[in-house]
Order: C-alpha cells, then structure tokens, then sequence
C-alpha cells in the first residue's frame, strides 16, 4: 500500500463504544477524504479536509468525527452516535482537490 | 447538491466484446468527471478522468465520453480481458472540493 496507509484492515466495535481509524499518507497531499461504502451504494463522502487544522463535513458526516493536526494524518472516529456502523471504510488523499484521488486499502468495520 | 447516476448495477460481457458504462449528472456547473476501478478487496484506483472542455479522451482500451449538453458520460472499453472483471464507479465533481460517486457497475468477462 505505497503512499496511503490504512489501519487496521478489520475492526469490530462494541455496542456504545468510540473506535477509531488510521490513515497516513506519505504523498505530501493537501486534501485528504473518508469515503464509507456500503453494497450497491457506492462511495459516500463522510468528511474531508483541504489542510492542516480544517475540514469539512460531507454528505453522511453525523455520527462521526475527525481531526487534522498533521498533513500527513486524518484519523476517523465513528461514535456510538453512529447507529449503523458496518460498512467499508476508505481513506483517500489527492495533490489538486478532488482530481486524481489515491485511495488507501481500506478498513472493514463490522458490530459485535 | 450533485446527483450522478450510474448504468446498469451489472454486466456481463465475452470476452474480446466491447462493455460500454453509462453515468448521469445533475449538476451543470460539474467540471471533473473520473472513472474508477475496484478489484475484489482491493481498493478504488483511477483509470481515466475527463474535463468538461473535453469531449472525449483515451488511453489504450479504455475510453470516456462526455455530453455537457445531455449531462451524460460513458466509459468504452474495447477488447475486453479478463482482468478488467472488477466493479467501475463514475464520479462527478461538486465544487472544487467534492466528488460524488456513482453507484457503481460490476462487470464480468466471461471467457
């Protein structure tokens, strides 16, 4: 997985617990994404992040979290308040906005 | 906000057959539309992207076309092969800073 890393591939939660997701990229990229995909429903953005410090919600943001202190890093936090967490989780950087998305391996989160 | 729509959800093809993939926008202001590949378990890749003051681009067997007027684009690919059995997912661009996916299409070659 060159450039963008993901951790870990697979991760269960616990009923009303917090767990988060890692993505690290090494590219020197700018923008930074969380894409969930669900069967037959594509990918959905969750948020994003243009630089360092800031970021913004995207279309399916509530229940979630984020945070960039570093360009290299943009963690995701799915919260209890996420009632439905099980999905496949996608972590992409890009050097110019939203052209030429370089997606990370994923991460499989799944409900115990 | 942006819409895209993508056909059909699945399709089968022989091999050495064309497979031609067809998505729709909502948005006129739309400027950047690109074509991904994702292989089983494997993650999404970009194969060919456009630009709304293009009409058409190539790159070997692959192809994307663009209608601004009809919002509508398409992806070609020709002489198919095995190994372009994965799922294709077109995408739109929502302002500067957005991509909105189609649903996706799994496309099978059948030998």
């Amino acid at each position: 997985d060159g450039g963008i890393t993901q951790s870990p591939k697979y991760l269960f939660r616990k009923e009303g617990q917090n767990v988060t997701l890692s993505c690290e990229q090494n590219l020197n990229h700018d923008a930074m994404y969380w894409y969930r995909q669900d069967p037959g429903q594509g990918l959905r953005l969750i948020y994003y992040s243009q630089i360092v410090n800031d970021f913004q919600k995207g279309d399916i943001a509530e229940g979630y979290s984020v945070s960039r202190e570093k360009k290299e890093s943009f963690p995701l936090t799915v919260t209890s308040a996420q009632k439905n967490p099980t999905a496949f989780y996608l972590c992409a950087s890009s050097a110019r906005a939203v052209e030429k998305l370089f997606f990370g391996s994923g991460t499989q989160l799944s409900v115990l | 906000g942006e819409n895209v729509e993508q056909h059909p959800s699945t399709l089968s093809v022989q091999e050495g057959d064309s497979a031609v993939i067809k998505c729709t926008y909502s948005d006129s202001a739309s400027n950047y539309f690109p074509w991904y590949k994702q292989e089983l378990g494997k993650r999404p890749q970009l194969i060919i992207d456009i630009r709304s003051n293009v009409g058409e681009k190539k790159d070997q067997r692959i192809a994307v076309t663009l209608n601004k007027t009809a919002k509508h684009f398409s992806l070609h690919i020709t002489e198919t092969q095995p190994e372009d059995s994965a799922v294709y997912f077109c995408a739109a661009s929502q302002g500067a800073q957005k991509l909105v996916f189609g649903q996706g299409t799994r496309l099978t070659i059948n030998p």
